[in-house]
Formats: C-alpha cells, sequence, structure tokens
C-alpha cells in the first residue's frame, strides 16, 4: 500500500492564481481530511468528507474548496490565492464504523505540500 | 467540544536521557487519544493511540504514554531517547467513535543533544 499520497510536494503561486492540490489513498479508508499547518499552530482542519459525495466544513475552510467523487480522491482547490494561505497542507484519511479493523478510527496523513503565496 | 495542550512548546534533552512531554485535554464526552511525530519535513506518523482498554500504551520507537482519566492527562514517555528522536510531537484527542474532529496541541519539539 501506498497509503496516503499528495501532489505536488512544492509550489510557489502568485496571488490571485488558483491551483489544486491533489491526495488519494488506497487503504480504502471512508474518512478524508484536509488540514494547514503553520508554524507554533498545530494542525488546523480545513475541510472533511465521510463518504464519496459528502463533504464539510472544518475550523478554517475560507478561500478553500473540496470535493470527493470517488473513496481514493479528495483534492482541495484554492481560488484566489492570498499570501495567508502560504502554509504546509497535510491530507489525511481515516476508517471509522468497524471496531475489528486495527487502523479503525485513526488518522493517516500524507507528506505535505508546502505552499507558498507571493 | 474538545482542547489539547502541551505544556512545554521545546523540551531539549542529553542523549539516553528518560524524557516525558506532557499533554493534558478538555472534554465533555469520553475520548480517544493519540500522539503523533514529525520529523524534519515529513508528514505526521502515528506513534501509539488509546482507544480502550489498558490506560499504559505502548507504541513504536520505544515510547510510551498513559492515559490518566482523573487528571485528564495522556503524557508521553521514553525511558532512553536517541538523537535520531529529535522531532515534534503532536497530542490529539477526538470524542470517542467521531475520529473525524480530532484536536490537536500546538507540538512540542524534543532536541536530543550529544
Amino acid at each position: 500500500n501506498a497509503g496516503v499520497t499528495q501532489t505536488p510536494k512544492f509550489r510557489i503561486l502568485k496571488i490571485g492564481q488558483s491551483m489544486t492540490l491533489q491526495c488519494a489513498q488506497d487503504m480504502n479508508h471512508n474518512y478524508m481530511y484536509w488540514y494547514r499547518q503553520d508554524p507554533g499552530m498545530g494542525l488546523k482542519l480545513i475541510y472533511y468528507s465521510v463518504g464519496a459525495g459528502i463533504t464539510d466544513k472544518g475550523e478554517v475552510p475560507n478561500g478553500y474548496n473540496v470535493s470527493r467523487s470517488t473513496t481514493e480522491d479528495f483534492p482541495l482547490r484554492l481560488e484566489l490565492a492570498a499570501p495567508s494561505q502560504t502554509s504546509v497542507y497535510f491530507c489525511a484519511s481515516s476508517y471509522s464504523l468497524d471496531p475489528d479493523r486495527e487502523d479503525t478510527d485513526t488518522q493517516y496523513f500524507g507528506p505535505g505540500t508546502r505552499l507558498t503565496v507571493l | 467540544a474538545q482542547s489539547v495542550t502541551q505544556l512545554d512548546s521545546q523540551v531539549p534533552v542529553f542523549e539516553e536521557a528518560p524524557v516525558e512531554l506532557r499533554c493534558n485535554y478538555s472534554s465533555s464526552v469520553s475520548v480517544y487519544l493519540f500522539w503523533y511525530v514529525q520529523y524534519p519535513n515529513q508528514g505526521l506518523q502515528l506513534l501509539l493511540k488509546y482507544l480502550s482498554g489498558s490506560t499504559l500504551v505502548k507504541g513504536i520507537n520505544g515510547f510510551e504514554a498513559e492515559f490518566n482519566k482523573s487528571q485528564t492527562s495522556f503524557h508521553l514517555r521514553k525511558p532512553s531517547v536517541h538523537i535520531s528522536d529529535t522531532a515534534e510531537y503532536f497530542c490529539a484527542v477526538s470524542p470517542r467513535g467521531s475520529n473525524y474532529k480530532l484536536t490537536f496541541g500546538k507540538g512540542t519539539l524534543l532536541t536530543v543533544n550529544p
């Protein structure tokens, strides 16, 4: 299993540009998440999805959009990039509702995308 | 809602010394507890977790943590650290059965010096 994969690893955007951060998982997890990590602030949840076709806002959703058309993929869209969106973005996935699975109710993270908006 | 407080933002120690990284949480419901480790320029890796059962949890790389419900704590310990343990450590909590509501602490940077 590759686990959770993210592309790109690094990106520099100009103010006002748009981009999509890609995330995929091959663990058959039903839940997926996007976080941003800023220095000294821990991780903040941007959006999450409990299954294909279902998404919901987290703590800091403004300036972002998501979609979940398949179980495996959960892209994060930035429209009109702003310097405040300079951050490291992590995608994660988890499985819920099955107490017999070793990985149930545990989030697994991708390697991250480092985004700079200038 | 729940919250997590990691009491130390930085912990410097010498190699082969014991270490304890402190984590306290607040929640009105029963919780799951997690410790993640983040090595420089990498993603978060699960170190250990408490879902139920024994309150002493053993994880990877010789780390362990103890869930103390009365003190609402989940401190991480290792009896003898190595240079390679230098990393940032995050404590996290979620309501039992609602892992999508995972809340992270701000992290503790463990620096192991020779």
